[in-house]
């Protein structure tokens, strides 16, 4: 079946490691988005990429990289330099056709907290 | 003053009760997405409107452009819709602006 995989579901980093985090979707879309989710707040946009080779910034991208090497794959680095990186990272994925207005496909979660 | 606001925020409901949930936004929109999060975390998109209404199964969601208002109601409500709903809007670029979510439980 279609869809998107997040893995691990659970991760847990040292003070001063950085970790990756993986994206994987075989629905053949083009976009693909990083989100941060803290307890009782909306989710926040991290990065999004609309095509394989590029990638935007999104509304709290500091501490945090990626990479769209292939069309499948977005994985995201949360790095040292992200002080406060307990938190639920929820990657979706879209077409980009019809005037942009696609659903976004989301996969189950990575639960990140330090050790 | 967030971008996208929800209300209630929590809500508690019988097995059989109309539920209804509000999203008010700011903005404007190009379309308007009700989004369900289980306990384990992963969503589920429910719908994606830019005017008027749909339907599917026991949910309806409505959306009036010019209030930027938009409701999600369920009927019959179940135990296993128990979830929280996100209201999520698309203004310029594809980026959504996400609501802080309608945690709903329903009892048997």
């Amino acid at each position: 079946d279609g869809g998107i995989t997040q893995s691990p579901k659970y991760l847990f980093r040292k003070e001063g490691q950085n970790v990756t985090l993986s994206c994987e979707q075989n629905l053949n879309h083009d976009a693909m988005y990083w989100y941060r989710q803290d307890p009782g707040q909306g989710l926040r946009l991290i990065y999004y990429s609309q095509i394989v080779n590029d990638f935007q910034k999104g509304d709290i991208a500091e501490g945090y990289s990626v990479s769209r090497e292939k069309k499948e794959s977005f994985p995201l680095t949360v790095t040292s330099a992200q002080k406060n990186p307990t938190a639920f990272y929820l990657c979706a994925s879209s077409g980009t056709g019809g005037g942009g207005n696609q659903p976004q496909h989301f996969g189950d979660g990575t639960r990140l907290s330090i050790l | 003053k967030n971008e996208v606001e929800q209300s209630p925020q929590n809500l508690t409901a019988q097995e059989g009760e109309f539920i209804t949930i509000n999203c008010s936004y700011s903005v404007g929109i190009s379309a308007l997405h009700w989004l369900q999060q289980h306990p384990g975390g992963g969503i589920v998109s429910l719908f994606m409107l830019s005017s008027g209404k749909k339907k599917h199964g026991r949910l309806i969601a409505t959306i009036n452009i010019q209030e930027k208002h938009s409701s999600l109601h369920i009927t019959a409500s179940h135990p296993r819709d128990s979830a929280v709903y996100i209201c999520a809007v698309k203004a310029a670029g594809n980026k959504l602006t996400f609501g802080g979510g309608t945690r709903v439980l329903v009892k048997p």
